[in-house]
């Protein structure tokens, strides 16, 4: 597509639920990021994906987090247990070799 | 090892003044760097990149950023501030040649003063 998208735009959930969140990258691009910003807080390096590499996986805040990306295209990040201090915007960002990167508008997870 | 960082957290400058957000990275390789711009409740977009061509970059919106690399800093200005530059600004430090993964300095907010 012409950009990255994220879904669900908005997530609301109870603490203790899993949830699942979905990046789609532009086509093409080889390297996948996620990051999440927190009210008041600057962007935190979660997780990194590079071809057909192993991720870098050493942003992860604890072992409730995973993400995995299939066919080197869609990724999900997938948070269980969910506790409050979770909530934040979750970023998604791809890029190809020189030419920059692109975000998605995030998604937007509360939990309750 | 890369890092970036971004001196202050919040800058205030008044209508029609200049503005400069300043920025220091660090890398261990030839960087490539970028200005991201976050309006309140919007996504991260692009404002500029260096990526070792000109050392003064122009970006949109009329902001422009020079890499001094005897410095280490990469920072960003522009001659005329707009009300509509009010937003939150970060610093990004990469290697894209090994399209390593990006690091993000922690921000700063820019508040335009009428």
């Amino acid at each position: 597509g012409a950009g990255v998208s994220q879904s669900p735009s908005n997530k609301v959930t109870e603490k203790g639920k899993d949830v699942e969140l979905r990046c789609d990258p532009i086509s093409g691009h080889t390297a996948l990021y996620w990051y999440r910003q927190s009210l008041g807080q600057g962007l935190e390096f979660l997780i990194y994906f590079q071809g057909n590499s192993a991720p870098d996986k050493s942003g992860l805040p604890s072992d409730r987090f995973s993400a995995e990306r299939t066919g080197g295209s869609v990724s999900t990040l997938t948070i269980q247990r969910t506790q409050q201090e979770d909530s934040a915007v979750y970023l998604c960002a791809s890029s190809l070799f020189s030419q920059g990167y692109t975000f998605g508008s995030g998604t937007r997870l509360t939990v309750v | 090892a890369q890092s970036v960082t971004q001196l202050d957290s919040h800058v205030s400058v008044s209508e029609g003044t200049p503005v400069l957000l300043r920025c220091n990275y660090s890398s261990s390789y030839s960087p490539s760097l970028f200005w991201y711009v976050q309006h309140p409740n919007k996504g991260l977009q692009l404002l500029l990149k260096y990526t070792s061509a000109a050392t003064l970059v122009k970006g949109i919106n009329g902001f422009e950023a020079e890499f001094k690399k005897s410095e280490t800093s990469f920072h960003l200005t522009k001659p005329s501030a707009h009300m509509s530059d009010a937003a939150e600004y970060f610093c990004v430090v990469s290697d894209m040649n090994r399209d390593d993964k990006i690091i993000f300095g922690k921000g700063t907010r820019l508040h335009i003063l009428p």
